[in-house]
């Protein structure tokens, strides 16, 4: 199974200000998706954003973007202006093979304080 | 439209109990999934399906069982609850040649 590592357990940003959320993968795979998914405390689990492996352009939704290196096997998660909603769970996570039913391998999640 | 539904959302249980939680989606769905989410643990998949009548395991399938025999409903059970079996549990679903899973609200479950 591929492995999904998120090394920030808990990250702090101020309001207003850009945070970046780092996620690393190990795979053998050259086609793939990776994702950020934002777990509030709701529990629901919300689809940030989505990248595509063979997109060379860095995937963008509003405020949160990406910074996608295949070769280096990373995906960082950008939060620009920082708002107290922001404030959750965040977990980056990758989409396995057809033979595994695309089932989801998460990180252990990052904990992101926005504090005013 | 529902979308992904867990039944129930909140359960206590004894250990040695059994129970089943149900999961229920109306968006024709192929593909169905079963994880838990532990403390620092992020979420682990337990058991999965690709279709109606096919169940197979996930990472951390020991314990419990699961049956898919209509594609809307994916079931998970617990024969005998244990606790470390403490935890909350998400039911999601995606389509075929989709890039999304929709994900339930989630069960937490306490065995006691």
């Amino acid at each position: 199974a591929q492995t999904v590592t998120q090394s920030q357990p808990e990250m702090s940003v101020q309001e207003a200000e850009t945070v970046t959320l780092s996620c690393t993968y190990d795979t053998s795979e050259s086609d793939y998706y990776l994702f950020w998914y934002k777990q509030p405390p709701s529990r629901q689990m919300i689809l940030v954003i989505r990248q595509e492996a063979y997109k060379q352009q860095n995937a963008t939704e509003n405020r949160f973007s990406v910074n996608f290196q295949k070769a280096a096997k990373s995906f960082s998660l950008k939060i620009s202006d920082s708002q107290l909603g922001d404030a959750a769970m965040y977990f980056c996570a990758y989409r396995s093979a057809p033979n595994s039913g695309y089932a989801l391998n998460f990180g252990k999640g990052t904990s992101l304080l926005v504090t005013p | 439209n529902a979308g992904v539904t867990q039944t129930p959302k909140f359960r206590v249980l004894k250990t040695g109990q059994s129970m089943t939680l149900l999961c229920a989606q109306d968006m024709n769905h192929e593909y169905m999934y079963w994880y838990r989410q532990d403390p620092g643990m992020g979420l682990r998949l337990i058991h999965y399906s690709v279709g109606e009548g096919t169940t197979a395991k996930g990472e951390v399938p020991d314990g419990y069982n699961v049956s898919r025999l209509k594609k809307q409903n994916f079931l998970l059970g617990l024969e005998s609850a244990a606790p470390s079996q403490t935890s909350v549990y998400f039911c999601a679903g995606a389509a075929i040649g989709g890039t999304e899973a929709f994900f339930g609200q989630g069960t937490r479950l306490t065995v006691v």
